[in-house]
């Protein structure tokens, strides 16, 4: 299965400032993921990141407060944009194996506080 | 967003017992139900991918069933350890997403 590099590990922001996360795949991936996890929530998705084109967001999210990029098959990046304590989460990158597969794998997750 | 629930939300369980918790999901449209162990700072670790019904899987200790018409998944751990202490997540698929339940967390007392 894939490795993933996620960073940074933790971090605490200022409201109003923006952190990007960066998240490096030992191999190339067509679908790569960006989940959150507010505190007592559920893991939720926020968008499909796309190799070459825009990413694909869920219900709630949009992309000026969350661009993604996607420069290659092998690493993406999020940024949590205009912060406020609302998006102090746990943020994970993921990956599917394989097309048509079942296997996911996870980044270690960036743990942000937002004051 | 398709509805993923997990109970209890926590348990305490003395080294050496047996536990078990449960994940029900929309029994319509259903592709796959995963189980992920999470540990803080670490990332969330594969446990199984079921995807029949009546589908039972085993690793070490660890085991989980699946009933697709129903709309539920046991996980059960045989004699706990302190190592097992963790959140168990499960997260339901009918395409490449993933939805999420909102875990159990167990803590395993020495």
């Amino acid at each position: 299965s894939a490795v993933i590099s996620q960073k940074p590990s933790r971090d605490i922001c200022q409201r109003g400032t923006s952190l990007t996360i960066q998240c490096q795949v030992d191999s190339q991936v067509t679908m790569m993921f960006w989940y959150r996890q507010q505190p007592g929530q559920s893991l939720t998705l926020i968008a499909t990141a796309n190799q070459g084109s825009e990413a694909t967001y869920e219900s709630g999210f949009v992309i000026d407060k969350f661009p993604i990029s996607r420069p290659n098959l092998t690493f993406s990046t999020l940024t949590v944009s205009n912060m406020s304590p609302e998006d102090s989460s746990i943020y994970l990158c993921s990956v599917r194996m394989d097309e048509g597969g079942y296997g996911y794998t996870f980044g270690s997750g960036t743990r942000l506080t937002v004051v | 967003i398709l509805n993923v629930e997990q109970s209890p939300q926590s348990l305490h369980v003395q080294e050496g017992d047996s536990t078990n918790f449960t994940c029900s999901f929309p029994s319509s449209n259903f592709y796959a139900l995963h189980w992920y162990r999470w540990e803080t700072a670490k990332s969330p670790e594969a446990l199984f991918v079921m995807t029949l019904n009546g589908d039972e899987k085993k690793k070490g200790r660890i085991s989980a069933t699946l009933n697709t018409k129903e709309g539920y998944s046991y996980l059960y751990i045989k004699g706990s350890q302190p190592e097992d202490s963790a959140t168990y997540l499960c997260a339901f698929s009918n395409d490449y997403k993933l939805s999420f339940g909102a875990g159990t967390t167990v803590t395993v007392r020495a």
